[in-house]
């Protein structure tokens, strides 16, 4: 166990539908990093959080939005939701330096 | 533009052979620098990580690293590889710019490991 927890582990949706994605934190750490995972495109940074302010953005497409909440948890919503983003989404979080993962969600978009 | 390379898609050993996977980044100062592996369905382990001080760095399972700055790479080494080492593998990148950190990933390097 690595301390960042994800939730659902698997997600099975339809195209068009929304979806929201769950992380908690390692205790004690205030930065939330979200990475997606597909066969086509690799691992790629999403976005990231401080304490609950957006601080960093990557190839986040503007269907997928984030948040991070007072307790540090963070949720990534996709909506509109097409074929493609099938994906593993990753969460990580830190403290500083060096980054911790969770074991991700699978979704599957059919 | 800042990349990561892993130049070997997929490398096959046999069980007991030594192991070194590629990786070279492009970037303009010394970032951190990160190896993954990921087994079949599942996350993201962390093997090593180099910040600064001793270019040789150990790892988890017997994997050790080493950082040449002057061919920007940081290769991942194994003396002896077992069956359970198959798996991907993803050199990754922190540019550590300031307050906007993230990690810049190789595509990845799959080992087979034969019996």
């Amino acid at each position: 166990d690595s301390g960042v927890t994800q939730t659902p582990k698997h997600l099975i949706t339809a195209t068009g539908q929304r979806v929201t994605l769950r992380c908690s934190p390692r205790s004690g750490d205030l930065s939330v990093y979200w990475y997606q995972q597909s066969l086509d495109q690799g691992l790629q940074f999403l976005i990231q959080y401080y304490n609950g302010e957006e601080r960093a953005k990557g190839n986040i497409l503007e269907r997928f939005s984030a948040q991070q909440f007072p307790d540090l948890h963070s949720e990534l919503n996709l909506s509109s939701l097409e074929l493609g983003d099938s994906a593993l989404y990753f969460c990580a979080s830190s403290a500083g330096v060096g980054y911790t993962f969770g074991s991700g969600t699978r979704l599957t978009v059919v | 533009a800042q990349s990561v390379t892993q130049p070997d898609i997929h490398i096959t050993v046999s069980e007991g052979a030594s192991l070194e996977l590629r990786c070279n980044y492009s970037y303009g100062a010394t970032p951190y620098l990160f190896w993954y592996v990921q087994s079949p369905g599942q996350g993201l382990q962390l093997l090593l990580k180099y910040f600064s001080g001793d270019t040789l760095v150990q790892g988890i399972k017997g994997f050790e690293a080493e950082f040449k700055r002057s061919q920007s790479s940081f290769n991942l080494r194994k003396p002896s590889v077992h069956w359970s080492d198959a798996a991907e593998y993803f050199c990754a990148v922190d540019p550590n710019a300031g307050n906007n950190r993230k990690l810049i990933w190789g595509l990845g390097t799959s080992l087979a490991v034969n019996p």
